[in-house]
């Protein structure tokens, strides 16, 4: 079974802080996908990252990061110098091949509120 | 290269009635996946599809729900005598390998 932990409901910082949300995943897969998405206010999901399982390089664009802990089974990721458009809930996922289907776990997602 | 399409956007419903909810998948994707987002919660998969056939329905509920995506046309997800506990917003998502693509989602009201 997969299961996504995002043990931080709310996070509230004032602009240009940085900010890093959690994600602690546990899977028996060996190969698998981790996936942050943001969800704004309007609604929508929009894609901010894939990684696999063999993967355990950084990753940089813009003001995020991610890092990516196999050890520690954490994807954590890292808004730099945050803005008041960055807020949003955010949502881990994680998509092993169990039962031959990537069927992605979302975690609860933590909301992210920016003020000015 | 139009993106995953959902209609409506919003359905409002009233307890008893039916909803059908639309998903038109990207250009190529011949995968589409159905997840429920409760208010505040996150998403929880309910059925993957593949054309014409169900591949995995372990998280439908076992009543009045049931999802179909036939040869030619959008995936279908439909409720049949809603319930208040239906409210929700209901996303699809499509892929062609193991990156999924999510709609814009509908929001049923269930009145």
């Amino acid at each position: 079974a997969q299961k996504v932990t995002q043990a931080q409901t709310e996070i509230s910082v004032v602009e240009k802080e940085d900010v890093t949300l959690d994600c602690v995943y546990e899977t028996r897969d060996t190969t698998y996908y981790l996936f942050w998405y943001k969800q704004p206010p309007s609604g929508e999901l929009v894609f901010l990252i894939r990684r696999n399982s063999f993967d355990e390089q950084n990753e940089i664009s813009g003001r995020y990061s991610w890092n990516f802990q196999k050890s520690t089974s954490s994807f954590n990721f890292t808004i730099t110098a945050s803005q008041v458009v960055d807020s949003a809930v955010y949502f881990c996922a994680l998509s092993g091949k169990s039962g031959g289907s990537y069927i992605p776990t979302f975690g609860r997602g933590t909301s992210l509120i920016v003020h000015p | 290269n139009a993106g995953v399409m959902q209609n409506p956007r919003h359905l409002v419903r009233r307890r008893g009635q039916e909803a059908r909810l639309r998903c038109s998948p990207m250009k190529g994707h011949s995968h589409v996946y159905w997840y429920r987002q409760l208010p505040e919660e996150g998403l929880k998969f309910m059925v993957y599809l593949q054309k014409e056939n169900i591949i995995d329905e372990s998280g439908m509920p076992k009543e009045r729900f049931s999802a179909e995506f036939p040869k030619e046309g959008p995936s279908i997800l439909r409720i049949q005598q809603v319930v208040r506990g239906d409210s929700a917003a209901y996303f699809c998502a499509s892929s062609r390998d193991n990156e999924q693509f999510f709609g814009p989602g509908t929001r049923l009201t269930v009145l």
